[in-house]
């Protein structure tokens, strides 16, 4: 079936240091990848997402780029805040196959420090 | 605004006593699911609904009960909870499952079974 494997965490940076969070999938077929975000206490948003092969989603400075060569989705942001401080989730949508649900990775914990 | 809303938000109850989970959604979305959250696990799929009156298993669908009547509600039921239902749980909607349409998420229910 489908999966996602995401970096473990937790991940701790300095303020304006540069983010790499991996993440690579086992899919049948051609799956949509998408980053949740989860701030303390909060329900998962959509920060970004990609629907094919070479698409890049990208929002509030964090992007990722679909590779099915390598069949990862890595998600990276040039400098972080504090804000950014959350559980970041790399997910993929298998379509009808998968129950037309999100498979999630474990998620990935990052804290940013002033 | 465009919303899912859950309630409770925190509920404390005992082993066996029955038990509902609401979950409304104000998009006219067609696609509904529920989540469950655990450490180490990421979120797993408990049940889902493609539209009213169609709705089918997840991933880890034992010891809980949905309903979709009508198109903004799912409600999961838990009608013997255990301790190992102890979790949180989110609700997620979409405007459609077959595609990678957004998932908009709860803002969770942390449940405690004793």
């Amino acid at each position: 079936g489908d999966s996602v494997t995401q970096m473990e965490g937790p991940v701790t940076l300095s303020e304006e240091a540069f983010l790499t969070i991996n993440c690579t999938y086992t899919a049948t077929g051609y799956p949509s990848l998408f980053w949740y975000v989860q701030y303390p206490g909060e329900g998962l948003q959509l920060l970004l997402k990609a629907t094919k092969a070479d698409d890049k989603g990208s929002n509030k400075g964090f992007e990722a780029t679909y590779r099915k060569e390598t069949t990862s989705f890595h998600l990276e942001k040039g400098s972080v805040q504090v804000s950014d401080s959350a559980v970041y989730f790399c997910a993929l949508h298998g379509g009808g196959g998968s129950n037309y649900k999100l498979t999630f990775g474990k998620g990935t914990l990052l804290t940013v420090n002033p | 605004e465009a919303q899912v809303t859950q309630n409770p938000r925190y509920l404390i109850t005992v082993t066996g006593k029955k038990l509902t989970v609401t979950c409304s959604q104000n998009m006219n979305h067609e696609y509904m699911s529920w989540y469950r959250q655990d450490p180490g696990l990421g979120l797993r799929q408990i049940y889902y609904s493609m539209n009213v009156e169609v709705t089918d298993k997840g991933d880890v669908p034992e010891g809980y009960k949905v309903s979709r009547k009508e198109k903004r509600n799912f409600p999961l039921i838990l009608e013997s909870p255990s301790p190992n239902q102890t979790s949180l749980y989110f609700c997620a909607s979409s405007l459609s499952g077959t595609s990678a349409y957004e998932q908009y998420f709860g803002p969770g229910t942390r449940l405690t079974v004793t």
